[in-house]
C-alpha cells in the first residue's frame, strides 16, 4: 500500500515569514494529494489539493508544489500569521482511500 | 451549517463493552470514512462507504463493524472492545473522492479509552 511520510515532525517560524511544509509519498499510482491542517482539539481541516497530472496549485496564502520525479510534494504559506499554527498533514489518494502521513507541527512565534 | 457530527466526544468504557460511536452528515455526501488517530502513526482508515449499503475495509478494520443504511448516518460499531483499541476517531464525509479528489469533512473526533 502506499506510505506518505513527512521530512521534519516540528517546524518554528516567525511571524510574518513564509513556511515549508515537505512530504514524501511511495506510490505512484495516488490520483491527488491533499493538505490538511489539524487545530488542537479539532479534526482535520481541507487546506488545498492537487491532482497528480499538475505540478503546481495556489490558493489564498498557500502554494503546493508536486514534484512526480522524486514523490515530493511541499506546502508553501505565505507571510505565516499565529493563526496558522497547528498540524498539517499530506495525504494521498486513489480508489476511494486515503492515506495519511505523520504530520508536521508548525509553530509561528510572534 | 455544512458539517459532520460526532457522538459522544470523549467515552470511557471496559473492554468487551459493546459501543457505538455515530457519525453524521448534513450535505448530502455519498462517501463516509472512519478514520483512528494514534501519537507517531497519524490518521489511519478503518472502514469507508461509497453510498448507502456499500462498505469496504479500509488499512486498519480489524475489531470494527460499520454499517451504511440511511445516506447521511455512518455508525461505527465496536462489538467487544480492548485496550489497543484507545484512540482518537475521525468521521468524514465527502461528494466523491474517487476519481475527483473532492476533499474530505472531518468531524471533531471522539476520544474513546477502552479500560
Amino acid at each position: 500500500g502506499e506510505s506518505v511520510g513527512l521530512h521534519l515532525p516540528t517546524l518554528s517560524v516567525q511571524e510574518g515569514d513564509n513556511s515549508i511544509i515537505n512530504c514524501a509519498y511511495s506510490n505512484s499510482a495516488s490520483d491527488y494529494f491533499i493538505w490538511y491542517k489539524q487545530e488542537s482539539g479539532k479534526g482535520p481541516q481541507f487546506i488545498i489539493d492537487i491532482r497528480s497530472n499538475m505540478d503546481k496549485r495556489q490558493g489564498q496564502r498557500v502554494t503546493v508544489l508536486l514534484n512526480k520525479t522524486v514523490k515530493h510534494l511541499s506546502l508553501q504559506i505565505a507571510a505565516t500569521q499565529p493563526g496558522d499554527s497547528a498540524v498539517y498533514f499530506c495525504a494521498g489518494g486513489s480508489n476511494y482511500k486515503l492515506t495519511f502521513g505523520k504530520g508536521t507541527l508548525l509553530t509561528v512565534n510572534p | 451549517e455544512a458539517q459532520v457530527t460526532q457522538n459522544p466526544r470523549y467515552l470511557i468504557t471496559v473492554t468487551g463493552k459493546k459501543l457505538t460511536v455515530t457519525c453524521s452528515q448534513n450535505m448530502n455526501h455519498e462517501y463516509m470514512s472512519w478514520y483512528r488517530q494514534d501519537p507517531g502513526l497519524g490518521l489511519r482508515q478503518i472502514y469507508y462507504s461509497m453510498n448507502v449499503e456499500v462498505t469496504d475495509k479500509g488499512d486498519v478494520p480489524e475489531g470494527y463493524k460499520v454499517s451504511r443504511k440511511e445516506k447521511r448516518n455512518f455508525p461505527l460499531i465496536l462489538e467487544s472492545p480492548s485496550p489497543n483499541q484507545t484512540s482518537l476517531y475521525f468521521c468524514a464525509s465527502s461528494l466523491d473522492p474517487g476519481g475527483k479528489g473532492q476533499p474530505q469533512h472531518f468531524g471533531d473526533g471522539t476520544r474513546l479509552s477502552i479500560l
